[in-house]
């Protein structure tokens, strides 16, 4: 069974749209997180959800929307989508004190 | 915040040499260090990883050493392979912190 799942894994759309990416864990741990990796490969951290509720958001602009229904799934919601967008978003768990990501989430805004 | 620094960014090497990543880190509040690895176009994967009450661990081929009083960590690749070739990260984080903020990742390429 897969730890940390997200989907869709590739995502292309044009500029002005909404999209959402789903993300799962059965790790059975309460912290989720979203990370954006740029072209140049750094990992920014964007937000952390403990048990349904928001603890971290890294100054993302509002047009990202976290969504937690219950404490296995973290969806990113993403309104009014910008050419900056385009990037490689990781859904993340955490097991003990590592991370376990999911597959990652190629975003590509045209 | 924390502030995590990894050097060099990219680092090229022969096949059987070692490899050597060094990070530095600004809060002393931080004591869980971790290393990701991360082969192209996948995911990062948790490699190995240290806490502030140990020196230093050995897994196989890789070892991390960390000296708290400089705040730096090193990750040591001995023998190494062209699937050693990746992107690794460093990261840090505090007990309380809830987060594990990342150097900006070494390109490792491990020639043939």
């Amino acid at each position: 069974d897969t730890a940390v799942s997200q989907t869709p894994k590739y995502l292309v759309t044009q500029m002005g749209n909404d999209k959402s990416i789903k993300c799962e864990q059965n790790l059975g741990h309460d912290t989720m997180y979203w990370y954006k990796q740029d072209s140049k490969k750094f990992l920014k951290i964007m937000f952390s959800y403990n048990n349904k509720e928001l603890i971290i958001n890294e100054t993302v602009p509002n047009r990202f929307s976290p969504k937690s229904p219950d404490k296995a799934h973290l969806n990113l919601h993403i309104n009014s989508l910008e050419l900056g967008d385009s990037a490689v978003y990781f859904c993340a768990g955490r097991l003990g004190y590592g991370y376990t990501f999911g597959s990652g989430t190629r975003l590509t805004v045209v | 915040g924390e502030n995590v620094e990894q050097h060099p960014s990219t680092l090229s090497v022969q096949e059987g040499d070692s490899a050597v990543i060094k990070c530095t880190y600004s809060d002393s509040a931080s004591n869980y260090f971790p290393w990701y690895k991360q082969e192209l176009g996948k995911r990062p994967q948790l490699i190995i990883d240290i806490r502030s009450n140990v020196g230093e661990k050995k897994d196989q081929r890789i070892a991390v050493t960390l000296n708290k009083t400089a705040k730096h960590f090193s990750l040591h690749i001995t023998e190494t392979q062209p699937e050693d070739s990746a992107v690794y990260f460093c990261a840090a984080s505090a007990a309380n912190a809830g987060k594990s903020t990342f150097g900006d990742g070494t390109t490792l390429t491990v020639k043939p």
